[in-house]
């Protein structure tokens, strides 16, 4: 089955920790994005990646890092730099490079900071 | 001035009502635009995509376009109580690059 796999479904930090989110596809998409939603608010861009080892930032950048070392994978870490990081972080993809290209999403990871 | 706008809601319809969402969008030159549909502590899933101006029809759902108002909206027919969830409306940048979600309404259909 093709799809976007997001692991963990739930995760856990304490204060000061690092920690990394997983995001994979096997759709063949180039692009890939992460978004963040806090309750009762839409989606915010984080960081996307339209090509491998190539990536921008979005809107709410801070406190967070990404990589693209495979087309398949797409990693975020939330560093101990973003104060607020407790909300639901949802891993997109899409084909890329065409103006009509529709964004498919994973089944998301939701971060609670202790 | 937000990229997309929803009102939020909450919207409440009887079953087997029409409920109608609605979004619009401030760049004018913007082509493609989505509609997604987010259950309660779940992602979002792609419902309908919309391309040219006009109505696009599949199954109970219906996306209407209007470029001109920079419109966009999504009509559920024979509304259902497993309809009741978060509509998102997202639309792709004249760059292509990006989406702009809006921040969904909520709709409950009442059985």
């Amino acid at each position: 089955d093709g799809g976007i796999t997001q692991s963990p479904k739930y995760l856990f930090r304490k204060e000061g920790q690092n920690v990394t989110l997983s995001c994979e596809q096997n759709l063949n998409h180039d692009a890939m994005y992460w978004y963040r939603q806090d309750p009762g608010q839409g989606l915010r861009l984080i960081y996307y990646s339209q090509i491998v080892n190539d990536f921008q930032k979005g809107d709410i950048a801070e406190g967070y890092s990404v990589s693209r070392e495979k087309k398949e994978s797409f990693p975020l870490t939330v560093t101990s730099a973003q104060k607020n990081p407790t909300a639901f972080y949802l891993c997109a993809s899409s084909r890329a490079g065409e103006i009509t290209d529709t964004q498919y999403f994973g089944p998301g990871t939701r971060l609670t900071v202790l | 001035q937000k990229e997309v706008e929803q009102n939020s809601g909450p919207l409440s319809v009887p079953e087997g009502a029409i409920a109608s969402l609605n979004c619009t969008y401030s760049d004018r030159g913007s082509q493609s635009f989505f509609w997604y549909r987010q259950y309660s502590g779940k992602s979002p899933e792609l419902i309908m995509s919309i391309y040219s101006n006009g109505d696009k029809e599949d199954g109970r759902f219906t996306a209407q376009l209007n470029k001109a108002s920079q419109y966009v909206s999504l009509l559920i027919r024979d509304s259902q109580p497993s309809d009741s969830a978060t509509y998102l409306c997202a639309v792709i940048s004249n760059t292509g690059n990006q989406f702009y979600f809006g921040t969904g309404t909520s709709l409950t259909v009442i059985p």
